[in-house]
């Protein structure tokens, strides 16, 4: 099995800082790698797929990188409305997500 | 619109079953491959299952390999997932949600609101 590994685990930030998570797989997942966001009490939403594709309807400050092991979202300028948990997942084989990363005010 | 809707969670002891459906909408469902995803309460995510468009190919976790089935119903508009066995672990937030699956490259665009397993005597 494919195991994910996101860090930080959480971070504190203010509006307007540039944020960045990364995502770590256990073997080569070449660009099978998706990010979602989840606020609480709902259901996540995709925000990137294929590690760079930026789902429609997402705003353009995220973005996503990385081939192979090592993948990153990158959030530009934090808004208010994007405090939430982010989680990784890879579809190279089978499923697996992150464990997920909480992103908090400072 | 597309809309996903979960049913049929609720209280069920342990060794007991359940019967979660989900109500698809919006779109032509046999197009789509369709997954369950839980949450156990303030934990991550766990993918559960996954049927291709029709039912030709199945996937589940280990952890429920044996006690859980899913179906579906394309004339229905309807994915279904029958949990047996229920254990306290079971305990979770189900998920249905649509695989887009653009370029081969799978990826979970619209999700359910969720349905509530508590497996507790």
């Amino acid at each position: 099995d494919i195991q994910m590994t996101q860090s930080p685990s959480s971070l504190s930030a203010s509006v307007g800082d540039r944020v960045t998570i990364t995502c770590r797989a256990s073997q080569s997942i070449s660009t099978y790698l998706n990010w979602y966001q989840q606020k609480p009490g709902k259901a996540p939403k995709l925000l990137i797929y294929a590690a760079s594709s930026l789902q429609s309807g997402v705003p353009s400050r995220f973005s996503g990188s990385g081939s192979g092991t090592d993948f990153t979202l990158t959030i530009s300028s934090l808004q208010p409305e994007d405090f939430a948990t982010y989680f990784c997942q890879q579809s190279y084989s089978a499923w697996t997500f992150g464990q997920g990363t909480k992103v908090e005010i400072k | 619109e597309v809309q996903l809707v979960e049913s049929g969670g609720g209280l069920v002891k342990p060794g007991g079953s359940l019967r979660l459906s989900c109500a698809a909408s919006g779109f032509t469902l046999s197009s789509y491959s369709m997954h369950w995803v839980r949450q156990a309460p303030g934990k991550g995510l766990e993918w559960v299952s996954s049927i291709s468009s029709s039912s030709s190919y199945i996937y589940y976790t280990d952890s429920v390999k044996g006690r859980f089935t899913i179906s579906r119903d394309n004339a229905k508009n309807s994915l279904y997932l029958q949990m047996n066995s229920l254990t306290a672990e079971d305990t979770a937030m189900y998920y249905c949600a649509r695989d887009e699956e653009m370029a081969a490259m799978s990826h979970f665009d619209y999700w359910g609101q969720g349905t509530l397993v508590t497996v507790s005597s």
